[in-house]
């Protein structure tokens, strides 16, 4: 079973839609968890990182963690043609190893 | 400069060739990291420093050898690689502590090819 397992997409919506990525993990010792946003040829960059069960709204982002379930969410409102990039989840189980998943290709329709 | 600086940016060598890869880091930061990114396939963690010292390395071939003579510089010695090697090769790095969030900084990355 791969630690971070994501939906390679892609993931297709219509600009102005509710894009939904989602992302499950295998080690329940997961400290912190972790978007990151890589368009095509650049480096990835932090979109969120949430630590705790529930939701946490940043802007038109908002991550969803279930520890339970093992389970983490990044909703995208009111997509623009620009969130159109890969999303990376991503997991640190404490000190300096962060393990991320292959990405989910988003494609936002104009 | 700003941020996390990588050089070269791209680098075609044979699979004979020795050649080095260069990041530098300008956050006072005290944790460097190489990952390497295939294709369709998660990053995958390299070698992690902290304070120069190395505290993680991922079973990674003894044909990449990473430096860190301080705290702002990290280097990915590269030797006899293979053309399986060829990757993107990101040098990242994070303030890691208890107040800290863990989040990573990343440079543009070196496009590596091995003929």
């Amino acid at each position: 079973q791969k630690e971070v397992e994501q939906n390679s997409g892609p993931l297709s919506v219509p600009e102005g839609a509710i894009a939904s990525l989602n992302c499950t993990y295998s080690d329940r010792g997961s400290q912190s968890f972790f978007w990151y946003r890589q368009y095509s040829g650049k480096s990835p960059e932090l979109i969120m990182f949430i630590y705790s069960n529930g939701d946490k709204e940043d802007g038109r982002f908002t991550a969803q963690l279930n520890k339970a379930s093992q389970y983490v969410s990044l909703l995208i409102r009111d997509s623009q043609p620009s969130d159109s990039a890969t999303y990376l989840c991503a997991l640190n189980t404490g000190g300096f190893k962060t393990i991320f998943g292959a990405g989910t290709r988003l494609f936002v329709k104009a | 400069e700003t941020g996390v600086t990588q050089t070269p940016r791209h680098l075609v060598m044979g699979m004979t060739n020795k050649k080095s890869l260069k990041c530098e880091q300008h956050l006072g930061h005290n944790a460097m990291y190489w990952y390497k990114q295939s294709a369709k396939k998660p990053l995958e963690l390299m070698f992690v420093y902290s304070l120069e010292e190395r505290v993680e390395n991922n079973s990674v071939p003894s044909r990449f050898s990473p430096e860190c003579p301080n705290s702002s510089h990290l280097f990915l010695h590269l030797h006899t690689l293979q053309p399986e090697d060829s990757a993107l090769y990101l040098c990242a790095s994070s303030q890691v502590g208890t107040a800290n969030t863990g989040e990573l900084f990343f440079g543009e990355g070196s496009r590596l090819t091995v003929l």
